[in-house]
């Protein structure tokens, strides 16, 4: 596998439902990202994990848990999510030098989620 | 704080027409500029990208973008256009060390035959 991938591409799940999107990354970086897409909607950034800890929450609802266990590997744990909550989630990664405002971000193919 | 406007949200365009959809930004600081394109049920791919040097940059697919500081824009153009240019196109800035990227609401590029 190279670049950025994510498990499950599709998911449905009702609202007293736990479940988990995967995000692995296979190029060498060292910050990773969630992003929110709903239909005409501008891209939502959710969570920023800059050399595995945590440095940006944008306001996200408690019901959204991530999980960064390694530089390669980010989770987004749901539970008792809302149908608004329908989406497609993006993953991401880039590699940020340090002190540098260089970001390119490269993008998984994102897991479309459906909340019924 | 930085923002990003793309102001058409819809281009339509016939086959082989040139396209131009328009970015501009607002930031007080030297940025990186980037175009993603995002195609039906996928994630975002990087088109093209400014780091310094020319104005002038190209990108992959035949589109290429001018940096104009002085209007704080980055429109991308392309001369002729085909069906499978079909996409959401969306201007990023990235400015500042760490999370400070921030993503335009995109413009859907319609080609038609």
């Amino acid at each position: 596998e190279t670049g950025v991938t994510q498990t499950p591409r599709h998911l449905v799940m009702g609202m007293t439902n736990k479940k988990s999107l995967k995000c692995e990354q296979h190029l060498g970086h060292n910050a990773m990202y969630w992003y929110k897409q709903s239909a005409k909607k501008p891209l939502e950034l959710m969570f920023v994990y800059n050399f595995k800890e945590q440095t940006e929450n944008n306001s996200v609802p408690s019901r959204f848990s991530p999980e960064c266990p390694n530089s390669s590997h980010l989770f987004l744990h749901l539970h008792t999510l809302q149908p608004e909550d329908s989406a497609l989630y993006l993953c991401a990664s880039s590699l940020q030098p340090q002190g540098s405002s260089y970001n390119e971000q490269f993008f998984g193919p994102g897991t479309r989620l459906t909340v019924l | 704080a930085q923002s990003v406007t793309q102001l058409d949200s819809q281009v339509p365009v016939f086959e082989e027409a040139p396209v131009e959809l328009r970015c501009n930004y607002s930031s007080s600081v030297s940025v990186y500029l980037f175009w993603y394109v995002q195609y039906p049920n996928q994630g975002l791919q990087l088109l093209l990208k400014y780091l310094s040097g020319s104005t002038l940059v190209k990108g992959i697919n035949g589109f290429e973008a001018e940096f104009n500081k002085s209007q704080t824009s980055f429109h991308l153009r392309k001369p002729s256009v085909h069906i499978s240019d079909t996409a959401e196109y969306f201007c990023a800035v990235s400015v500042g060390y760490g999370q400070n990227f921030v993503f335009g609401p995109g413009t859907r590029l319609s080609v038609l035959p």
